[in-house]
């Protein structure tokens, strides 16, 4: 099935930088690409990066790219986002999620719990 | 990415039927994923490629798609399935709908 365990939210200012990370066990990690999927308060869900199982293929949403870099670490099971020129904007509920499928039939499952990041002063 | 447009809100009364939809101008050729989000709770898939339903998911929950519009059907709708609801495809990138509202009266 899986598990993912996300660590790494807290405070951060404006223009601040923070790295987030998610742990997965359960499955070949190495298999599979994941992805971080965020939701800001009272707002919709939104995708933010997805990285392929190698680390070869990286794709990040437009409002994060050049700000945002999704990596990961299979000998640790672990994938991170480090978010730069952080902004209100960008203060959000984080989730990661093992992506499933290929291309047109790509879904997301499981989701981690989640990790809050709060850009405020 | 592109557009998906969900309606804001849906009501049903228990026991009845609820239809959530999504549309898209490329729907037909990318495939459709439903997620439920409970307060609080991670999202949990529970459609994905149109109509496939994941081990643990009632029944109760289909989905399907015509033209240009996907649909997520509750039957027999219960108060445990009040909750948000996203569609969510992916063409070069993800891209999920604007949520909907499912309320049980």
């Amino acid at each position: 099935e899986g598990q993912l365990f996300e660590s790494g939210g807290g405070p951060v200012q404006p223009g601040g930088t923070l790295t987030i990370s998610c742990v997965a066990s359960g499955f070949t990690f190495r298999n599979f690409a994941m992805s971080w999927v965020r939701q800001a308060p009272g707002k919709g869900l939104e995708w933010v990066a997805t990285i392929s199982g190698s680390g070869s293929s990286i794709n990040h949403a437009d409002s994060v790219r050049g700000r945002f870099t999704i990596s990961r670490d299979n000998s640790q099971n672990t994938i991170y986002l480090q978010m730069n020129s952080l902004g209100a904007d960008d203060t959000a509920e984080y989730y990661c999620a093992r992506t499933l499928g290929d291309r047109i039939e790509t879904w997301f499952d499981p989701w981690g719990q989640g990790t809050l990041v709060t850009v405020s002063s | 990415s592109y557009e998906l447009l969900q309606p804001p809100s849906v009501s049903v009364s228990p026991g009845e039927t609820a239809s959530i939809t999504c549309s898209g101008n490329k729907l037909g050729d990318t495939y459709v994923s439903w997620y439920q989000k409970k307060s609080g709770q991670p999202p949990v898939v529970v459609i994905y490629r149109d109509s496939q339903r994941p081990s643990g998911i009632p029944e109760r929950f289909s989905g399907s798609i015509s033209g240009g519009t996907a649909t997520l059907t509750i039957s027999e709708t219960q108060a445990m399935d009040e909750a948000d609801y996203y569609c969510q495809a992916w063409e070069t990138s993800g891209t999920f709908g604007g949520g909907t509202k499912l309320t049980v009266l």
